[in-house]
């Protein structure tokens, strides 16, 4: 069975660091591409971020520079790093593995940033 | 970017009722588009992908079709469990981007 779970989330000051991870199990992160995606408070699904199981990535316009997506083979894990956070990041950041578009998720960790 | 242009952002149907909601591309997509639903507080939950593919275990109520700039979701018979809100993502190419929303209520 499929299982993703984040960790990681929490409250950091702008301009602040977090690393998100999400342990995947049941499958393996390297064959597959992985994304994260974000959902603020009250708003829409926001696509963060892709790894390939080639390695290649991509990331959305409004992290582009700051957010740096990774995995660990070795630990079955799927990383982001946040960098020069803003307010405007705060949301619910999810996992997922990636299949025509994300298909399968994890339950979600939240980040606020706030002074 | 590819912008999704999802309609309507919000309605109010009765259970039984038949269901549709819009999603238009700014550009040529092909069938690369997926459907989800989602509950408060919980993760998405995919329903539809390649446009018109019911994902495994999905009630076939449930049914998408389109292909190019135009896609819709229909929801047959509308049930209580499916009061939630209704997304579309394209991934013919990155960014991948989701439609704004639709928010399906109780009349």
């Amino acid at each position: 069975e499929v299982q993703l779970v984040e960790s990681g989330g929490g409250l950091i000051q702008p301009g602040g660091s977090l690393r998100l991870s999400c342990a995947a199990s049941g499958f393996t992160v390297s064959s597959n591409y992985m994304s994260w995606v974000r959902q603020a408070p009250g708003k829409g699904l926001e696509w963060v971020s892709v790894i390939y199981d080639g390695g290649g990535t991509y990331y959305a316009d409004s992290v582009k520079g700051r957010f740096t997506i990774s995995r660990d083979n070795s630990k079955n894990t799927l990383y982001l790093q946040m960098n020069s956070l803003r307010a405007e990041d705060t949301a619910v950041y999810y996992c997922a593995k990636d299949n025509r578009g994300p298909f399968q998720w994890g339950q979600g960790t939240q980040v606020t940033v706030s002074s | 970017d590819i912008q999704m242009t999802q309609s309507p952002s919000s309605l109010s149907a009765s259970v039984g009722d038949r269901v549709t909601i819009t999603c238009r591309a700014s550009q040529g997509i092909r069938s690369d588009l997926g459907w989800y639903q989602q509950k408060p507080g919980k993760a998405p939950k995919r329903l539809i992908y390649a446009a018109s593919s019911l994902q495994s275990g999905v009630p076939s109520r449930f049914s998408g079709s389109g292909s190019g700039t135009e896609f819709t979701l229909t929801i047959s018979s509308l049930q209580p469990e499916d009061f939630a809100t209704y997304y579309c993502l394209q991934h013919n190419s990155y960014p991948l981007t989701f439609g704004g929303g639709t928010k399906v209520e109780i009349k």
